[in-house]
């Protein structure tokens, strides 16, 4: 079993729709949750860092994370074609020495 | 504030050759983590190195070995190159906190493409 699992889509919908980004996790020693942005045949982009459980708001972009299901959620608000890309989930335990990600949902954004 | 870099940007390579990659962190930043991301999967840890050690590493082959500079530089180095080798390299940096624990999260670089032939 994968330490991360997450769907890889690829995930279509139409600009202006909310997403629904998904990433389920086993090892209950991670803490820190991070949903990272790739655009093709570049580096990783820092979208959202959560600790623990509870949501975080950032402009169109809300993580959450259910550590009693081990589960965590990015929505993305009034999406844009701009915002086509591979997502990414990574975890870690407390001291960051490590991450694991998901394989990555890529998602499409049609005008 | 100059983010992570890495370098060269592609590099291709035959079976059993070596390769070095480079990374220099964030500005601040003293701990360089090393991911490789075959094609459709998600950056799969190779190893962490702080203070010029390797603090922790992955499942990977002792063909990948790597260094930190007193100027928290990194290379990774990988030996006998073969065919599955050919992935995106990708470095990453972040901040450690007492006892080497973090107290950050990794920012990456854009990444050293390499094709092994």
């Amino acid at each position: 079993q994968k330490e991360v699992e997450q769907d890889p889509g690829p995930l279509s919908v139409p600009e202006g729709a909310i997403v629904s980004l998904n990433c389920t996790y086993s090892n209950s020693a991670f803490q820190y949750f991070m949903w990272y942005r790739q655009y093709s045949r570049k580096g990783p982009e820092l979208l959202m860092y959560t600790y623990s459980s509870g949501n975080k708001e950032d402009g169109r972009f809300t993580a959450q994370v259910d550590k009693s299901s081990k589960y965590i959620s990015l929505f993305i608000r009034d999406s844009q074609p701009s915002d086509s890309a591979t997502y990414l989930c990574a975890m870690s335990s407390f001291n960051f020495n490590k991450f694991y990600f998901g394989s990555g949902t890529k998602l499409n954004v049609k005008p | 504030d100059a983010g992570v870099t890495q370098s060269p940007t592609h590099l291709i390579k035959t079976r059993g050759q070596q390769v070095t990659l480079r990374c220099s962190p964030k500005s601040g930043h003293d701990t360089v983590s090393w991911y490789q991301q075959a094609l459709g999967q998600g950056p799969q840890f190779i190893f962490q190195y702080y203070e010029e050690e390797e603090r922790q590493r992955g499942n990977f082959p002792d063909r990948f070995s790597g260094h930190q500079f007193p100027n928290y530089s990194s290379e990774l180095n990988v030996n006998a190159l073969w065919l599955g080798d050919s992935a995106l390299y990708l470095c990453a940096s972040s901040l450690a906190g007492l006892a080497g624990g973090g107290t950050d999260t990794q920012y990456f670089g854009p990444g050293t493409r390499l094709t092994v032939l």
